[in-house]
């Protein structure tokens, strides 16, 4: 079965630690996964692709086909990152349930 | 400059009344997805227009339905809201579902509570 688990549901660093948002997916072919993020009060929003290879907001994700992940990194957290992450397999529309990311100063 | 948007933001229903959600777009896009979400969990996609071809998802109850009179608005009908169908109601778009690569476009959410 098509599925994106991610581990922890709450992840509490503080301000200029190192973050990584993990993902583990669960599909046959080739997959195609993306990372959305939900600031306080405002809609999901896509975070970024790995089909891209793009940095946004100082954040990447590499896949890593032999361990089924796609965990999301950023080497200096800020404060304005708090917020909800969600990993997404685009095939089957299938989201994982999310890690709220807290940055305290 | 809101793309797409959701109403109402919060409904209240009673039990067994049935309920609609609303979801409209300015993104001329050819898909249109309605997602459950309940409280920690993640967003379950319930079904998806493309263009005016409806597609189901397997384990979505026949208590859900969907209506796309024309490419921007989508209508989720909830026939008889049972207290576990309390949850945000998402609507997203996309332009396309296949090829690579395409992005949703996700509304504010309708939060519904079932009395």
């Amino acid at each position: 079965a098509q599925r994106v688990t991610q581990p922890e549901k709450l992840l509490s660093v503080f301000k200029g630690a190192p973050v990584e948002l993990k993902c583990n997916y669960s599909y046959s072919g080739s997959p195609e996964l993306f990372w959305y993020v939900q600031y306080s009060r405002q809609r999901l929003q896509l975070l970024l692709r790995h089909i891209s290879r793009e940095s946004i907001k100082g954040f990447t994700a590499d896949l890593n086909k032999g361990e089924t992940s796609f965990h999301l990194k950023k080497p200096f957290a800020q404060e304005e990152d708090s917020a909800m992450y969600y990993c997404a397999l685009l095939q089957k529309l299938v989201f994982g349930t999310g890690t709220r990311l807290l940055v305290s100063p | 400059d809101a793309m797409v948007i959701q109403n109402p933001r919060y409904q209240v229903t009673q039990f067994g009344k049935p309920v609609t959600l609303s979801c409209s777009q300015t993104l001329n896009h050819n898909v249109m997805y309605w997602y459950q979400q309940k409280s920690s969990q993640a967003p379950k996609l319930l079904f998806h227009y493309y263009d005016k071809d409806f597609n189901n998802e397997a384990d979505t109850p026949d208590n859900f339905q969907s209506r796309r009179p024309n490419t921007s608005f989508c209508f989720l009908d909830i026939r008889s809201p049972g207290l576990g169908d309390a949850a945000m109601y998402l609507c997203a778009t996309s332009r396309d579902r296949s090829g690579s690569p395409y992005e949703q476009y996700f509304g504010p959410g309708t939060r519904l509570t079932v009395t």
